[in-house]
Protein backbone atom coordinates (compact mmCIF):
# COMPACT_ATOMS: atom_id res chain seq x y z
CA UNK A 1 0.00 0.00 0.00
CA UNK A 2 0.93 3.31 -0.99
CA UNK A 3 2.03 5.98 2.23
CA UNK A 4 3.33 9.31 2.58
CA UNK A 5 5.85 10.10 5.44
CA UNK A 6 6.12 13.83 6.60
CA UNK A 7 9.24 12.87 9.16
CA UNK A 8 8.64 16.61 11.00
CA UNK A 9 5.72 16.76 13.55
CA UNK A 10 6.90 20.36 14.39
CA UNK A 11 8.95 23.07 12.95
CA UNK A 12 9.88 26.85 14.39
CA UNK A 13 11.42 29.52 11.85
CA UNK A 14 12.15 32.72 12.33
CA UNK A 15 10.31 35.40 10.30
CA UNK A 16 12.22 35.84 7.32
CA UNK A 17 14.50 32.69 7.22
CA UNK A 18 14.03 29.90 4.77
CA UNK A 19 11.96 27.01 5.10
CA UNK A 20 12.01 23.42 3.66
CA UNK A 21 9.01 20.82 4.54
CA UNK A 22 9.87 17.23 3.58
CA UNK A 23 7.78 14.42 2.13
CA UNK A 24 8.34 10.82 1.06
CA UNK A 25 6.23 8.79 -0.31
CA UNK A 26 6.32 4.95 -0.98
CA UNK A 27 4.63 3.87 -4.51
CA UNK A 28 6.20 1.56 -7.06
CA UNK A 29 5.65 4.26 -9.75
CA UNK A 30 5.28 7.78 -9.55
CA UNK A 31 2.51 9.41 -8.17
CA UNK A 32 0.97 12.89 -8.20
CA UNK A 33 2.19 14.63 -5.88
CA UNK A 34 0.00 17.50 -4.08
CA UNK A 35 0.67 20.53 -1.11
CA UNK A 36 -2.39 22.13 1.23
CA UNK A 37 -2.09 23.97 3.91
CA UNK A 38 -4.43 24.19 6.60
CA UNK A 39 -5.35 27.71 8.63
CA UNK A 40 -6.42 26.49 12.34
CA UNK A 41 -10.13 25.14 12.20
CA UNK A 42 -10.33 25.54 8.56
CA UNK A 43 -10.51 23.73 5.20
CA UNK A 44 -7.35 22.70 3.35
CA UNK A 45 -6.18 25.16 0.45
CA UNK A 46 -3.98 23.65 -2.42
CA UNK A 47 -0.58 25.28 -2.57
CA UNK A 48 0.69 23.15 -5.84
CA UNK A 49 0.67 20.25 -7.47
CA UNK A 50 3.33 17.95 -9.60
CA UNK A 51 2.29 15.08 -12.16
CA UNK A 52 5.17 15.38 -15.12
CA UNK A 53 7.35 17.87 -16.83
CA UNK A 54 9.56 20.24 -14.55
CA UNK A 55 10.31 18.76 -11.20
CA UNK A 56 10.50 21.75 -9.67
CA UNK A 57 7.15 23.11 -9.05
CA UNK A 58 5.80 27.05 -8.23
CA UNK A 59 2.36 26.94 -6.01
CA UNK A 60 0.88 30.04 -4.71
CA UNK A 61 2.11 32.51 -1.67
CA UNK A 62 5.24 31.99 -2.99
CA UNK A 63 5.94 28.12 -2.36
CA UNK A 64 7.81 26.00 -4.08
CA UNK A 65 8.52 22.08 -4.63
CA UNK A 66 10.61 19.67 -5.97
CA UNK A 67 10.20 16.80 -7.11
CA UNK A 68 13.07 14.01 -6.75
CA UNK A 69 11.81 10.27 -8.21
CA UNK A 70 15.61 9.10 -7.03
CA UNK A 71 14.93 9.99 -3.48
CA UNK A 72 10.97 9.37 -3.07
CA UNK A 73 10.91 13.05 -2.19
CA UNK A 74 8.72 15.93 -2.74
CA UNK A 75 9.86 18.45 -0.49
CA UNK A 76 8.03 22.30 0.45
CA UNK A 77 10.48 25.18 -0.12
CA UNK A 78 9.82 28.68 0.61
CA UNK A 79 12.81 31.46 0.18
CA UNK A 80 12.00 33.63 3.27
CA UNK A 81 8.53 32.63 5.61
CA UNK A 82 6.49 35.74 6.81
CA UNK A 83 4.42 34.94 10.22
CA UNK A 84 1.19 34.71 7.85
CA UNK A 85 2.55 30.85 6.66
CA UNK A 86 2.25 29.59 10.51
CA UNK A 87 -0.80 27.17 9.69
CA UNK A 88 -0.25 23.26 9.21
CA UNK A 89 1.03 21.21 5.78
CA UNK A 90 -0.12 18.10 3.66
CA UNK A 91 1.26 16.45 1.57
CA UNK A 92 -0.70 13.90 -0.40
CA UNK A 93 -0.62 11.70 -3.24
CA UNK A 94 -2.19 10.10 -5.62
CA UNK A 95 -1.79 6.65 -7.73
CA UNK A 96 -1.17 7.42 -11.76
CA UNK A 97 -3.56 5.43 -12.21
CA UNK A 98 -6.84 4.33 -11.19
CA UNK A 99 -10.20 6.31 -11.78
CA UNK A 100 -10.98 6.73 -7.56
CA UNK A 101 -8.44 9.61 -7.02
CA UNK A 102 -8.34 8.59 -3.46
CA UNK A 103 -5.74 10.85 -1.93
CA UNK A 104 -3.45 9.49 0.88
CA UNK A 105 -1.89 12.27 3.03
CA UNK A 106 1.11 12.46 5.74
CA UNK A 107 0.58 13.74 9.07
CA UNK A 108 1.31 16.83 8.51
CA UNK A 109 4.04 19.51 9.60
CA UNK A 110 2.47 22.48 11.98
CA UNK A 111 4.71 25.59 11.18
CA UNK A 112 5.22 27.74 13.75
CA UNK A 113 6.53 31.63 12.74
CA UNK A 114 8.42 33.61 15.32
CA UNK A 115 9.00 37.41 15.16
CA UNK B 1 -18.96 32.34 -6.27
CA UNK B 2 -18.31 28.42 -6.23
CA UNK B 3 -17.26 26.88 -3.75
CA UNK B 4 -18.01 23.99 -1.34
CA UNK B 5 -19.98 24.81 2.18
CA UNK B 6 -20.51 22.84 5.22
CA UNK B 7 -23.10 22.68 8.19
CA UNK B 8 -23.13 23.45 10.88
CA UNK B 9 -19.53 24.11 11.69
CA UNK B 10 -19.92 23.08 14.99
CA UNK B 11 -22.46 19.92 16.48
CA UNK B 12 -22.31 18.78 19.52
CA UNK B 13 -24.26 14.95 20.56
CA UNK B 14 -25.24 12.95 22.90
CA UNK B 15 -23.82 9.34 22.99
CA UNK B 16 -26.18 7.07 21.12
CA UNK B 17 -28.03 9.60 18.97
CA UNK B 18 -27.23 9.95 15.01
CA UNK B 19 -26.39 12.86 13.44
CA UNK B 20 -26.19 14.55 9.69
CA UNK B 21 -23.46 16.70 8.64
CA UNK B 22 -23.89 18.58 5.21
CA UNK B 23 -21.91 19.25 2.56
CA UNK B 24 -22.90 21.02 -0.59
CA UNK B 25 -20.96 22.08 -3.55
CA UNK B 26 -21.59 24.61 -6.80
CA UNK B 27 -18.89 23.58 -8.42
CA UNK B 28 -20.13 21.43 -10.66
CA UNK B 29 -17.86 18.43 -9.52
CA UNK B 30 -18.63 15.09 -9.93
CA UNK B 31 -16.99 13.24 -7.57
CA UNK B 32 -17.22 14.32 -3.61
CA UNK B 33 -15.28 12.95 -0.46
CA UNK B 34 -15.47 12.72 3.50
CA UNK B 35 -12.43 12.60 5.44
CA UNK B 36 -11.97 12.53 9.23
CA UNK B 37 -9.45 14.09 10.85
CA UNK B 38 -7.26 13.66 14.22
CA UNK B 39 -4.45 15.40 16.19
CA UNK B 40 -1.55 14.06 14.44
CA UNK B 41 -3.34 11.11 11.83
CA UNK B 42 -3.64 13.41 8.76
CA UNK B 43 -6.85 13.03 7.41
CA UNK B 44 -8.71 9.88 6.72
CA UNK B 45 -11.13 8.81 4.29
CA UNK B 46 -14.25 7.94 5.26
CA UNK B 47 -16.54 7.60 1.89
CA UNK B 48 -16.19 8.71 -1.35
CA UNK B 49 -18.57 8.81 -4.13
CA UNK B 50 -17.50 9.65 -8.10
CA UNK B 51 -21.55 9.74 -9.49
CA UNK B 52 -24.99 10.38 -8.10
CA UNK B 53 -26.60 7.55 -6.79
CA UNK B 54 -23.16 5.81 -5.93
CA UNK B 55 -20.80 6.09 -3.57
CA UNK B 56 -17.90 3.71 -2.20
CA UNK B 57 -16.50 2.88 1.67
CA UNK B 58 -13.09 4.40 2.14
CA UNK B 59 -10.57 3.43 4.82
CA UNK B 60 -12.61 3.91 8.09
CA UNK B 61 -16.45 3.74 7.10
CA UNK B 62 -17.83 1.89 9.81
CA UNK B 63 -20.35 3.58 11.85
CA UNK B 64 -21.05 5.90 8.77
CA UNK B 65 -23.24 6.45 5.94
CA UNK B 66 -23.83 8.84 3.22
CA UNK B 67 -26.13 9.54 0.19
CA UNK B 68 -25.85 10.69 -3.22
CA UNK B 69 -28.93 11.43 -4.49
CA UNK B 70 -27.83 15.05 -5.97
CA UNK B 71 -25.03 15.91 -7.73
CA UNK B 72 -24.15 19.09 -5.44
CA UNK B 73 -25.24 17.40 -2.29
CA UNK B 74 -23.50 14.84 -0.04
CA UNK B 75 -24.42 14.28 3.66
CA UNK B 76 -22.53 12.25 5.79
CA UNK B 77 -24.54 10.40 8.99
CA UNK B 78 -22.59 9.39 12.22
CA UNK B 79 -24.57 6.87 13.64
CA UNK B 80 -24.17 5.66 17.41
CA UNK B 81 -21.93 2.40 15.93
CA UNK B 82 -19.70 5.26 15.07
CA UNK B 83 -17.58 4.28 18.86
CA UNK B 84 -15.31 7.71 18.82
CA UNK B 85 -16.75 10.21 16.80
CA UNK B 86 -15.52 13.54 17.85
CA UNK B 87 -13.19 14.42 15.66
CA UNK B 88 -13.45 17.01 12.66
CA UNK B 89 -14.95 16.08 9.22
CA UNK B 90 -13.66 17.70 5.93
CA UNK B 91 -16.14 17.36 3.07
CA UNK B 92 -14.28 17.62 -0.61
CA UNK B 93 -14.91 17.63 -4.23
CA UNK B 94 -13.16 17.32 -7.64
CA UNK B 95 -13.78 17.52 -11.24
CA UNK B 96 -14.03 14.10 -13.32
CA UNK B 97 -11.27 13.82 -15.47
CA UNK B 98 -7.55 12.47 -14.42
CA UNK B 99 -5.73 12.17 -11.38
CA UNK B 100 -4.22 15.00 -11.64
CA UNK B 101 -7.36 17.26 -10.67
CA UNK B 102 -7.20 18.60 -7.18
CA UNK B 103 -9.91 18.22 -4.50
CA UNK B 104 -11.13 21.40 -3.05
CA UNK B 105 -12.29 21.36 0.49
CA UNK B 106 -15.05 22.98 2.39
CA UNK B 107 -14.53 24.54 5.51
CA UNK B 108 -15.03 21.27 7.99
CA UNK B 109 -17.30 20.66 11.06
CA UNK B 110 -16.50 20.05 14.19
CA UNK B 111 -18.27 17.24 15.88
CA UNK B 112 -18.23 16.41 19.98
CA UNK B 113 -19.76 13.93 21.71
CA UNK B 114 -20.93 14.79 25.00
Amino acid sequence: AQSVTQPDIHITVSEGASLELRCNYSYGATPYLFWYVQSPGQGLQLLLKYFSGDTLVQGIKGFEAEFKRSQSSFNLRKPSVHWSDAAEYFCAVVPYTGTASKLTFGTGTRLQVTL
Amino acid sequence: DGGITQSPKYLFRKEGQNVTLSCEQNLNHDAMYWYRQDPGQGLRLIYYSQIVNDFQKGDIAEGYSVSREKKESFPLTVTSAQKNPTAFYLCASRRAGGAYNEQFFGPGTRLTVL
